[in-house]
C-alpha cells in the first residue's frame, strides 16, 4: 500500500509560483503518479502524470507549459512544479496513483488571489 | 480536445437501479475508470478498466463500455451510494475526466 501527503499549498498572488510536494511511502517508485486539481465547487481536472521511472511526462492541455511534474524516487518524492498562476489555478490539488490500485493524498489547498 | 460528457444529475429511490453515463469519442480505444466522491472527501475508484471492482467495493457496483459510452450501474442503490461520480479516461498524450454526475438517493 501507499500513502501519500501533500504540502506546499497555500496563498499566492496572480503571476507567482509555488511547488507542491508529495511524500510517499510504501511502493511509490512501482506507479505511474498523477496530480488531479478540484476548484471550489467544481468537478475534478487531470492536471499531469509522469510514470515509475520519470521518462514519459504528460500534461493537460489547458496549463499551457506553466506546470512541471517531477518526482525524486530515492526520496519517495512527487512535485509540481507551478508557474505563473492564475486565479483560475485555485483548486485542491491532490497527488494519486490514480489508476488500480488508486490511491489518494488528502489534497493541498493552493488559493491564487491578490 | 478530449471531452468526457456526464448527466449532471441522476436520482434514484433506495433499493432501485441507477446508471450514469459517460460518452466520448474515443471510448471505443480506451478504458473507462469510474470515481465516488463523498462531500469533502478525496475521490475512490469504484470501478477500472470498463467492468472491474477494485477490492472492497459492493458487487452493486458495475461498469460497461459500449462504443463511445461507458456506464456505471449501480443496483440497489444504497443512501450511503449518495456522491458525485466521475468517469476518467486516457488518451495517447493527455487524460480526462468527465464533468461529473451528482447521484442522490432519496
Amino acid at each position: 500500500e501507499v500513502h501519500l501527503v501533500e504540502s506546499g499549498g497555500g496563498l499566492v498572488k496572480p503571476g507567482g509560483s509555488l511547488r507542491l510536494s508529495c511524500a510517499a511511502s510504501g511502493f511509490f517508485s512501482s506507479y505511474t503518479m498523477n496530480w488531479v486539481r478540484q476548484a471550489p465547487g467544481k468537478g475534478l481536472e487531470w492536471v499531469s502524470s509522469i510514470s515509475s521511472s520519470g521518462d514519459h511526462i504528460y500534461y493537460a492541455d489547458s496549463l499551457k507549459g506553466r506546470f512541471t511534474i517531477s518526482r525524486d524516487n530515492a526520496k519517495n518524492l512527487l512535485y509540481l512544479q507551478m508557474n505563473s498562476l492564475r486565479v483560475e489555478d485555485t483548486a485542491m490539488y491532490y497527488c494519486t496513483t490514480l489508476l488500480s490500485p488508486d490511491y489518494w493524498g488528502q489534497g493541498t489547498l493552493v488559493t491564487v488571489s491578490s | 480536445s478530449y471531452e468526457l460528457t456526464q448527466p449532471p444529475s441522476v436520482s434514484v429511490s433506495p433499493g432501485q437501479m441507477a446508471r450514469i453515463t459517460c460518452s466520448g469519442d474515443a471510448l471505443p480505444n480506451t478504458y473507462a475508470y469510474w470515481y465516488q466522491q463523498k462531500s469533502d472527501q478525496a475521490p475512490v475508484l469504484v470501478i477500472y478498466e470498463d467492468r472491474k471492482r477494485p477490492s472492497g467495493i459492493p458487487e452493486r457496483f458495475s461498469g460497461s463500455n459500449s462504443g463511445t459510452v461507458a456506464t456505471l450501474t449501480i443496483r440497489g442503490a444504497q443512501v450511503e451510494d449518495e456522491a458525485d461520480y466521475y468517469c476518467y479516461s486516457t488518451g495517447s498524450s493527455t487524460n480526462v475526466f468527465g464533468t461529473g454526475t451528482k447521484v442522490t438517493v432519496l
